[in-house]
């Protein structure tokens, strides 16, 4: 089963634009999660999408959003780039996003703010 | 809220040697608790999970014990490789809002690195 593919991986942008990063699950799940890694703050949970509809948000700003389609495919959307937004941003998949269920991360996208 | 809390490192071990990496954490509930293992360059991979107290998880040599009891979830491997090089994180799920849902919550990462 092919597992959970992100693109594009590497992406260079400067302050004020926006950009769109797209993730693709395992085929079957139907919940996807989006996380942003950087050096000072760790892995940061951003939201959640199940179904379409976002169940589950973290912390961040209104410049971040995401979207889900119905082949449960996700994007995610940040507008407005500031230096700071330079990240990994990994997306993960998982059944149904229950307790128990295991996140299935992708290999990241890597956004460069200048 | 809850948090998890491991120990940073760096650690730097010789191969064969015994590994431990500590964790513990802070949750409402029953959460469940994953190590998950970041190789350079690369997303994070489960490396083992255990949903309950007392729960064995173990893959790979890596072992991990949920004990409610201390609040732990301590990872360890009998002997290391070069090869296990890489940043570990302890993690737990939190619930979400309205509760029918799940989010990770990860501890800040322990960089280990196995010299020959």
């Amino acid at each position: 089963k092919a597992g959970v593919t992100q693109t594009p991986r590497y992406l260079i942008k400067t302050r004020g634009q926006q950009v769109t990063l797209s993730c693709s699950p395992i085929s079957g799940h139907r919940s996807v999660s989006w996380y942003q890694q950087t050096p000072g703050q760790g892995l940061q949970f951003l939201f959640e999408y199940f179904s379409e509809t976002q169940r589950n948000k973290g912390n961040f700003p209104g410049r971040f959003s995401g979207r889900q389609f119905s082949n449960s495919r996700s994007e995610m959307n940040v507008s407005t780039l500031e230096l700071g937004d330079s990240a990994l941003y990994l997306c993960a998949s998982s059944l149904a996003g229950g307790p128990r269920d295991t996140q299935y991360f992708g290999p990241g996208t890597r956004l460069t703010v200048l | 809220g809850d948090s998890v809390t491991q120990m940073e490192g760096p650690v730097t071990l010789s191969e064969e040697a015994f590994l431990t990496i500590n964790c513990t954490y802070t949750a409402t509930g029953y959460p469940s608790l994953f190590w998950y293992v970041q190789y350079p360059g690369e997303g994070l991979q489960l490396l083992l999970k255990a949903t309950k107290a007392d729960d064995k998880g173990s893959n790979k040599g890596f072992e991990a014990t949920y004990r409610k009891e201390t609040t732990s979830f301590h990872l360890e491997k009998g002997s290391v490789q070069v090869s296990d090089s890489a940043v570990y994180f302890c993690a737990l799920s939190t619930p979400g809002r309205g509760g029918s849902n799940y989010k990770l919550t990860f501890g800040k990462g322990t960089l280990l690195t196995v010299n020959p």
